[in-house]
């Protein structure tokens, strides 16, 4: 199972980027990298996943490396609706039955 | 497509009562979770199931029971409900299959007193 390290907080404003980085020196071959968006009083949301190389959808971009030993989640232009708290997790489908949140990266945009 | 669905949204026990929260989902999803979330803290699985038919230890399980006899139901049963057990509960599913999605419910808060 591999265990995934993120920041605890980030601040950013609006308007800027931000970056926010998992490592997980561990991952095996056939885990994916999935990250989750969590407010106040909700479960948590899917964002965006990845195997390899770089990924975007409407909301993100995932950058992974080679060796896939870290990730970094990108948010463009963040508005202040992207105060969150952020979870990286790294599994397959047969490891997420046993997969944990850990505290994730709280992330507070600012005007 | 309701997704995850959970009840009751907003739960008060006693010390020792006992408790089911419910939970279903109607995305044909064979695997389903229940996770707890304390105060600033991230979640923590409870019990989950592959199959109906199928449960399994998460990585808090005692105080708490669940069963799946049923693809879409998975209830969560707090037996002689204990303070430690106030907390955010998170039901949640996915497909089985290499990088699937966890959809979650929108909670349940239980607070034991």
């Amino acid at each position: 199972l591999a265990k995934t390290t993120q920041p605890i907080s980030m601040d950013s404003y609006e308007g800027q980027e931000v970056n926010i980085t998992c490592s997980h020196n561990n991952i095996a071959t056939n885990d994916y990298i999935t990250w989750y968006q969590q407010f106040p009083s909700q479960g948590p949301r899917f964002i965006i996943q990845g195997y390899k190389t770089k990924v975007t959808n409407e909301v993100a971009s995932l950058f992974i490396p080679a060796d896939r030993k870290s990730s970094t989640l990108s948010l463009p232009r963040v508005s202040l609706s992207d105060t969150a708290v952020y979870y990286c997790l790294v599994g397959d489908g047969e490891g997420y039955s046993t997969l944990t949140f850990g505290k994730g990266t709280m992330l507070l945009v600012s005007p | 497509n309701a997704g995850v669905t959970q009840t009751p949204k907003f739960r008060i026990l006693k010390i020792g009562q006992s408790m089911t929260l419910q939970c279903t989902q109607d995305m044909n999803h064979n695997y389903m979770y229940w996770y707890r979330q304390d105060p600033g803290m991230g979640l923590k699985l409870i019990y989950y199931s592959v199959g109906a038919g199928i449960t399994d230890k998460g990585e808090v399980p005692n105080g708490y029971n669940v069963s799946r006899s049923t693809t879409e139901d998975f209830p969560l049963r707090l037996e002689l409900a204990a303070p430690s057990q106030t907390s955010v509960y998170f039901c949640a599913s996915s497909y089985q299959g290499r990088g699937n999605t966890i959809y979650f419910g929108e909670g349940s808060w239980l607070t034991v007193v």
